[in-house]
């Protein structure tokens, strides 16, 4: 079964410093995997995708992840924060076998960004 | 393009009361979804309707939860009756998987349950 373990419940960095979010998943298909931002009172919005096409994602608002599949990983960069990055990330795994587009999320990543 | 619409965006009722919840998906999604969002956790898929067909509804309390979509477009989401641990934001969320082969999902702004 698919899972998504994000390896840090909460992030801070400063304003103008990169970004980095961890997430590893595991899957026994080759894995379609996202990642979804959620500002506070709003929806979901997706940041980027991957679906084994090329490795390096690249996604709105300067933000990149990299799809390493002898690490099982897919985190998330950004070379800048910007103070409305703060917001709650999710790493998500689509269960791509059976077709469905189900979706099974991670516990999110708080991320804070300071002046 | 409109986005998912859902309403209300807030509710507050009292455990063992009913709710009901209401989605109108992008126009052409053929595939719908509920999720059940607990405060510090990622969403959890609730339901999945393909056109108005119900795809996966394993992870789904069906002794009081309930959800149609009876013309293969808006979808509601019941409780019947609710209990404390369903406080929760609940997300929908449509994708045009079935005719692009994509799993892009969009998501409406969810409806916040309260329930004391």
């Amino acid at each position: 079964a698919q899972s998504v373990t994000q390896l840090d419940s909460h992030v801070s960095v400063s304003e103008g410093t990169p970004v980095l979010l961890r997430c590893n998943y595991s899957s026994s298909y080759s894995p379609s995997l996202f990642w979804y931002v959620q500002h506070p009172n709003k929806g979901l919005q997706l940041l980027l995708k991957y679906t084994s096409a090329a490795t390096l994602v690249k996604g709105i608002n300067g933000f990149e992840a990299e799809f390493k599949k002898s690490e099982t990983s897919f985190h998330l960069t950004k070379p800048s924060a910007h103070m409305s990055d703060a917001a709650e990330y999710f790493c998500v795994v689509s269960e791509g076998s059976s077709n469905t587009g189900k979706l099974i999320f991670g516990q999110g990543t708080t991320l804070q960004v300071k002046p | 393009e409109a986005g998912v619409a859902q309403s209300p965006r807030y509710k507050i009722i009292e455990k063992r009361q009913s709710v009901a919840f209401w989605c109108n998906p992008i126009s052409g999604h053929a595939t719908l979804y509920w999720y059940q969002q607990i405060l510090g956790q990622g969403p959890k898929l609730l339901i999945q309707f393909q056109n108005n067909g119900v795809v996966d509804d394993s992870q789904l309390p069906k002794d009081r939860f309930s959800a149609e979509r009876l013309k293969g477009v808006d979808s509601t989401l019941k409780i019947q009756p609710a209990k404390l641990e369903d406080s929760a934001v609940y997300l929908c969320a449509s994708s045009s998987a079935v005719l692009t082969g994509s799993y892009e999902q969009y998501f409406g702004p969810g409806t916040r349950l309260t329930v004391t």
